[in-house]
């Protein structure tokens, strides 16, 4: 089945640094990656829809500037915590769609990042 | 995307079936439900779906009124390691759609010996 991979599983940083986090689609090709914040004891929250070679759709109340959203192949996208801050703590997870490939309408979750800002 | 509805909380023990409701009354003609699980720390994991009627997997089985209203999700003789929190989602699903998946609460199931 469709599989994606996350990376890292968890992270720890500095406050004021920069995060990567990467979103891999391993035997599909993904057009459009989803990347959802949560927080402890709370639901998925849609932060972000990445579209291969162009810019990503924010929701409302993301910052842009500060979560950036590079979507340059179609395979791979990556979300970047700028200048990161205590409360950016939180469990990422990312969403690819595999199309017939996958179950559920062909969604696929990562394994999530758990972001510690200290 | 229509809204859904779930009991926050459930609790079972082990051996029995499991049978969570969801409300979603706004749900349109195109809207697939699709279920997912999610544990402490993990991305959720695909369930089952179903547009009307009856459907059933390996691990559940998701039952839908005529009306489409409302669904439920049936895990039979749940064990410890159903202790998690399941979503019921709405919305368009097919070959084309890339829409995306927006999650309600869910509804956290806790399974006792």
């Amino acid at each position: 089945g469709a599989v994606v991979s996350q990376h890292p599983s968890w992270v720890i940083c500095k406050s004021g640094t920069s995060v990567k986090i990467e979103c891999r689609s391993l035997d599909f090709q993904a057009t459009t990656m989803f990347w959802y914040r949560q927080f402890p004891k709370q639901s998925l929250m849609l932060m972000a829809t990445s579209n291969e070679g162009s810019k990503a759709t924010y929701e409302q109340g993301v910052e842009k500037d500060k979560f950036l959203i590079n979507h340059a192949s179609l395979t791979l996208s990556t979300l970047t915590v700028t200048s990161a801050h205590p409360e950016d703590s939180s469990f990422y997870i990312c969403s690819a769609r595999a199309g017939g490939r996958g179950t559920g309408g062909g969604y696929t979750f990562g394994s999530g990042t758990r972001l510690t800002v200290v | 995307l229509a809204k859904t509805t779930q009991p926050i909380s459930m609790d079972s023990y082990e051996g029995q079936e499991v049978n969570i409701t969801c409300s979603h009354n706004n749900i349109a003609t195109n809207d697939y439900i699709t279920w997912y699980q999610q544990f402490p720390s993990q991305g959720p994991r695909f369930i089952i779906q179903g547009y009307k009627t009856k459907v059933t997997n390996e691990v559940a089985s998701l039952f839908i009124p005529a009306d489409r209203k409302s669904s439920t999700l049936s895990l039979p003789r749940v064990s410890l390691s159903d202790t998690a929190v399941y979503y019921c989602l709405v919305g368009r699903v097919g070959s084309s759609n890339t829409g995306k998946l927006i999650f309600g609460q869910g509804t956290t199931l806790q399974v006792k010996p």
